[in-house]
């Protein structure tokens, strides 16, 4: 049983798409969140989530756009790919804010 | 804000070594600490956590103790394996509680 999962695992696309990353998770969570980790590993919070409402945005451009459609799912909408968005984009789950558990990862490459 | 600095890898070791990755911090009020461990090409798994001064997690032979006094959340291992080669995450949740501020990561790398 997948806990925390992603779609697509693997994305190529070129400077200028718009492309989702789609996030679902099975444990009951409350809160779920999307994570990015650059070339050097470096993992910074982009967005949180509590019960469908927005309750992090961290200075991400506003070409990034998270959805949750419900309290199990939050995708990652993002417009007009530029290079610099190449990274590893992690989706992770809470319940009441304590441990986070994480997705297996989408690796994004923008070329 | 919140930070989180732990050493820079990589760390080498050769089977059976004794392994230490430091990691301290900077916070307001009172965090809870964790490890993270990624394995290659694959997500963040919880390693152990802490939720107090005072506190010791451990799993799978690892342990970290949360220290107020240092600020730190030292991870340790008496003998590490082949398998426990990996980039290992140290990582706080503030008083916000809703996200996790990360160290860089230390990869390590266990040698047969």
């Amino acid at each position: 049983d997948t806990a925390v999962s992603q779609t697509p695992k693997y994305l190529v696309t070129q400077m200028g798409n718009d492309k989702s990353i789609k996030c679902e998770q099975n444990l009951g969570h409350d809160t779920m969140y999307w994570y990015k980790q650059d070339s050097k590993k470096f993992l910074k919070i982009m967005f949180s989530y509590n019960n469908k409402e927005l309750i992090i945005n961290e200075t991400v451009p506003n070409r990034f756009s998270p959805k949750s459609p419900d309290k199990a799912h939050l995708n990652l909408h993002i417009n007009s790919l530029e290079l610099g968005d190449s990274a590893v984009y992690f989706c992770a789950s809470s319940l009441n804010s304590y441990e986070q558990y994480f997705g297996p990862g989408t690796r994004l490459t923008v070329t | 804000g919140d930070s989180v600095t732990q050493m820079e890898g990589p760390v080498t070791l050769s089977e059976e070594a004794f392994l230490t990755i430091n990691c301290t911090y900077t916070a307001t009020g009172y965090p809870s600490l964790f490890w993270y461990v990624q394995y290659p090409g694959e997500g963040l798994q919880l390693l152990l956590k802490a939720t107090k001064a005072d506190d010791k997690g451990s799993n799978k032979g690892f342990e970290a103790t949360y220290r107020k006094e240092t600020t730190s959340f030292h991870l340790e291992k008496g003998s590490v394996q082949v398998s426990d080669s990996a980039v290992y995450f140290c990582a706080l949740s503030g008083a916000a509680g809703n996200k996790l501020t990360f160290g860089g990561g230390t990869r390590v790398l266990v040698k047969p």
